[in-house]
């Protein structure tokens, strides 16, 4: 089974400052991993996703997470926050044979303080 | 393209009525889930669909929930009776290669 767990349900950083939100997976075979960013009132969008490419993976809006094995890790950062990046956003696991199940964290709320 | 789609976008209904919720996915994608969101157990899958087939329903909290996938272009989600507390966002998503791709949802409130 695979499970995700996200540390910090909520995350407070200032405009301009760096943002970064943490994920750790756990999965017994190599995983496919997602974010997803939710704002108000709306369903989850796909911000990135790993896929055994390369490790360091680009995504919209300027975010971007790397892939460490050996750390189980695949946080997601971006260089200088924006008032617009006020969401929330959830790490997802997946593998080959899920037909496309995700198993996703908690979910972490991230405020951007002008 | 057109994303996900669903309806009714908001419902309001009384306690003991049927609810049904429907959702038509993203033309080529080949599976279908149903989550529930909610502040105190936040998002939570229900059931999904690969090929039209259930493949898990787990999810489904209660004999009251029950979905169907008839084609490729459509899928419900059944409450019947309602109780309040079904009261949630309703997501649907559709997914091809893995990547999920969300509606925009169904905010029920059961009174």
């Amino acid at each position: 089974a695979q499970s995700v767990t996200q540390l910090g349900s909520h995350v407070s950083v200032s405009e301009g400052a760096l943002v970064l939100l943490r994920c750790n997976y756990s999965s017994s075979v190599p995983p496919y991993l997602f974010w997803y960013v939710q704002y108000p009132n709306q369903g989850l969008q796909l911000l990135l996703k790993y896929t055994s490419a390369a490790t360091l993976v680009k995504g919209i809006n300027g975010f971007e997470a790397e892939f460490k094995k050996s750390e189980t890790s695949f946080h997601l950062t971006k260089p200088s926050a924006h008032m617009s990046d006020a969401a929330e956003y959830f790490c997802a696991v997946t593998i080959l044979t899920n037909a496309g199940k995700s198993t996703f964290g908690d979910g972490t709320t991230l405020t951007v303080k002008p | 393209d057109a994303g996900v789609i669903q309806s009714p976008r908001h419902e309001v209904t009384e306690m003991g009525q049927e609810v049904t919720l429907r959702c038509k996915p993203i033309s080529g994608h080949n599976s279908l889930f149903w989550y529930r969101q909610t502040m105190m157990r936040g998002l939570e899958l229900l059931i999904y669909f690969n090929n039209n087939v259930p493949i898990d329903d787990s999810g489904m909290p209660e004999d009251r929930f029950s979905a169907k996938m008839p084609n490729a272009s459509f899928s419900t989600l059944k409450i019947q009776p309602s109780e309040p507390r079904d009261s949630a966002v309703y997501f649907c998503a559709s997914s091809r290669d893995r990547s999920q791709f969300f509606g925009p949802g169904t905010r029920l409130t059961v009174l």
